[in-house]
């Protein structure tokens, strides 16, 4: 069983749609977690840094922790095209060490 | 946030030869950073975490005299991949932070390597 599991989509939503996006995990020892963008052929740019459970807030994407059931979820609200990319979680034991990542899933957003 | 330069952002070589990438931390000074390799629609993967002036720790499968890694100095650290083959073709990402406890680790933009 690999340590982080997300469905890889594709996902496709109309213009405006919520997204929901999520990871499970099998190791409960991760304790910061983090929702990453990727554009094809780009690195990853950071969205949401979450330490333990609970929910962040920033802008039109809310992050959610639940780490009694060991799962993420992003949200993205009034999507827009330009939000069509490769979203990753990931997550570590201590802030700042090497992240364990999901192998993303791609949406689409379509106009 | 904190800058992270990669270069080059592509690469094609030939079989056999040997390739460097470069990461440069343009706006603080780097303590550790962490190389990863991602194969086509496959996750991110840690290839090997270096601390500025001691040798690299690599992950487990991942071998240390193909992949060299090298992190002299607080702004740069380098991944060679020696005697290229072309099942080494993939997208290299490195990451860098800085020192302290909570501190974000920034994304270089990549370098596809392809090897042929």
């Amino acid at each position: 069983q690999k340590e982080v599991e997300q469905d890889p989509g594709p996902l496709s939503v109309p213009e405006g749609a919520i997204v929901s996006l999520n990871c499970t995990y099998s190791n409960s020892a991760f304790q910061y977690f983090m929702w990453y963008r990727q554009y094809s052929r780009k690195g990853p740019e950071l969205l949401m840094y979450t330490y333990s459970s609970g929910n962040k807030e920033d802008g039109r994407f809310t992050a959610q922790v639940d780490k009694s059931s060991k799962y993420i979820s992003l949200f993205i609200r009034d999507s827009q095209p330009s939000d069509s990319a490769t979203y990753l979680c990931a997550m570590s034991f201590n802030s700042g060490y090497a992240l364990n990542f999901g192998k993303g899933t791609s949406l689409l957003v379509t106009p | 946030g904190a800058v992270v330069s990669q270069h080059p952002s592509r690469v094609i070589c030939k079989s056999g030869t040997s390739v460097k990438i470069e990461c440069r931390s343009l706006d603080f000074q780097a303590t550790t950073m962490f190389w990863y390799r991602q194969f086509p629609k496959q996750s991110l993967m840690l290839m090997a975490t270096s601390n500025e002036g001691s040798k690299a720790t690599y992950e487990q499968g991942v071998e240390k005299d193909k992949f060299l890694i090298n992190h002299a100095s607080l702004t740069l650290s380098t991944l060679t991949v020696t005697s290229a083959h072309p099942e080494d073709s993939s997208f290299y990402i490195c990451s860098a932070r800085g020192n302290g406890v909570n501190t974000e680790a920034f994304f270089g933009q990549g370098t596809r390597l392809t090897v042929v």
